[in-house]
């Protein structure tokens, strides 16, 4: 079984900063992918920014970007020039697969971030 | 991505009762998802749910407990049996966009089991 760990409950930052949410999985598996997700007070899931775990190149999107150190197992994200509409609950979460088919996601306990004005 | 719907939105139950939750998506998918999020808590799998085979269930998830029908590629339910109090959570469905792994939520079920 794979555990997923988030060791801050809480962060504030000021708009426009740069702020680094932290997550850091334990798993035997090789086949694997890691997701960012973003759930806002209305509750929706949102999905942020994946990561396929035989690539060594870091994901991006827009200001969105992961460092991914495989070996250390740690899978963090960056928000860039953050804004009043990144608040929301982020959620680290993994996915084993094979030529099966995918498991469901195993989520961390989340990071609640704030963006202050 | 797929839109995804549930219904209901929201809904408070009396304790022995049961709840039928409906996931409906615009597209055909092979993979969808059920999960739960107990209040200020993080999310759980309950089942996965592949048309035209029994839902997988999680450990401490049983099918007595949480019944789930795939009838076809586009439709889900997930029922909540003699709900109690401790069934209070939020229940929320995925889809898996074909040949991407990548998951899409639905809006949730928040529930209330009074």
């Amino acid at each position: 079984a794979q555990t997923v760990t988030q060791s801050q409950p809480e962060m504030s930052v000021q708009e426009a900063e740069t702020v680094t949410l932290s997550c850091t999985y334990d798993t035997s598996e090789n086949n694997y992918y890691l997701f960012w997700y973003k759930q806002p007070p209305s509750r929706q899931m949102i999905l942020v920014i994946r990561q396929e775990a035989y690539k060594q190149q870091n994901a991006t999107e827009n200001r969105f970007s992961v460092n991914f150190q495989k070996a250390a197992k740690s899978f963090s994200l960056k928000i860039s020039d953050s804004q009043l509409g990144d608040t929301a609950m982020y959620f680290c979460a993994f996915l084993r697969y094979s030529g099966g088919g995918a498991d469901g996601l195993t989520f961390g306990k989340g990071t609640h971030l704030i963006i202050q004005p | 991505s797929a839109v995804i719907s549930q219904k209901p939105s929201r809904d408070i139950c009396q304790r022995g009762t049961s709840l039928t939750i409906q996931c409906q998506v615009d597209s055909q998918v092979t993979m969808m998802f059920w999960y739960r999020q107990q209040p200020g808590q993080s999310l759980t799998l309950i089942a996965t749910a592949n048309q035209g085979s029994e839902a997988t269930y999680e450990s401490g998830f049983v099918i007595d407990k949480f019944p789930i029908s795939r009838p076809n590629l586009t439709f889900s339910t997930l029922t909540v049996s003699n709900m109690s109090p401790e069934d209070s959570s939020i229940y929320l469905c995925s889809v898996e966009r074909p040949n991407s792994y990548e998951q899409y939520f639905g809006p949730g079920t928040r529930l209330t089991v009074t």
